[in-house]
């Protein structure tokens, strides 16, 4: 699997967008762009996910470059319930062993 | 129902005893997953089981036990284990086979403490 690379941490207004970069540069074609988030003190939670298009749910929006090789998770309007660490993981489809990397710790600010 | 649920939510044990975690699914899931989580650090796989047998052990020491009764229930048992053990498991489902889309159900965990 790709090895991925977040911003450690950041920081975003409530109410605002919460734009998460995530570097994935070794990308192969068959691997997919996975987002989960882990709020302190539960289990990870499945966000979205895409291959080449961008993705949209109820939850997020996900950017993924012309290229592949780096892609955006968007939360449009921040909650302070929002805070949470955010993992980008590269996996292809039918992957068994999702890798979690070290994610982003985002803080949504009153 | 879409949660994954594991007994106990805490666990003290000492380095001789014997206990297990558990956990349970009604989701029609056919993968079923242990993570191990130490505090600030992202989750590391242990073990996988598709359709009922194992197929992943990430070379995962002896004392923990994977075991898969059904395509519901999942165990870990947990022998002579160190105080270096402690963490949070964490156990997962998705649907498996050629239907899977990396979209894996967490639980809430078991945070053990090994004494």
């Amino acid at each position: 699997d790709a090895k991925t690379t977040q911003p450690t941490s950041m920081d975003c207004a409530e109410g605002r967008a919460a734009n998460l970069p995530c570097n994935h540069s070794t990308i192969s074609g068959n691997e997919y762009v996975y987002w989960y988030r882990q709020i302190h003190s539960q289990g990870p939670q499945y966000i979205i996910h895409g291959l080449k298009n961008n993705e949209t749910n109820e939850m997020a929006s996900l950017i993924i470059t012309e290229d592949r090789k780096s892609s955006t998770l968007i939360l449009p309007h921040a909650t302070l319930r929002d805070t949470a660490v955010y993992y980008c993981i590269a996996g292809s489809w039918g992957a068994q062993k999702l890798v979690f990397g070290q994610g982003t710790r985002l803080t949504i600010n009153p | 129902d879409t949660e994954v649920t594991q007994t106990p939510k805490h666990l003290v044990m000492g380095m001789t005893n014997k206990k297990s975690l558990k956990c349970e699914q009604h989701m029609g899931h056919r993968a079923m997953y242990w993570y191990k989580q130490k505090a600030k650090k992202p989750p590391e796989l242990m073990f996988v089981y598709s359709y009922e047998k194992l197929s992943i052990n990430e070379s995962v020491p002896s004392r923990f036990s994977p075991e898969c009764p059904n395509s519901s229930l999942l165990n870990l048992h947990l022998h002579a284990l160190q105080p270096e053990d402690s963490a949070l498991y964490l156990c997962a489902s998705s649907q498996g086979g050629s239907r899977e889309a990396g979209e894996l159900f967490f639980g809430e965990g078991s945070r053990l403490t090994v004494l």
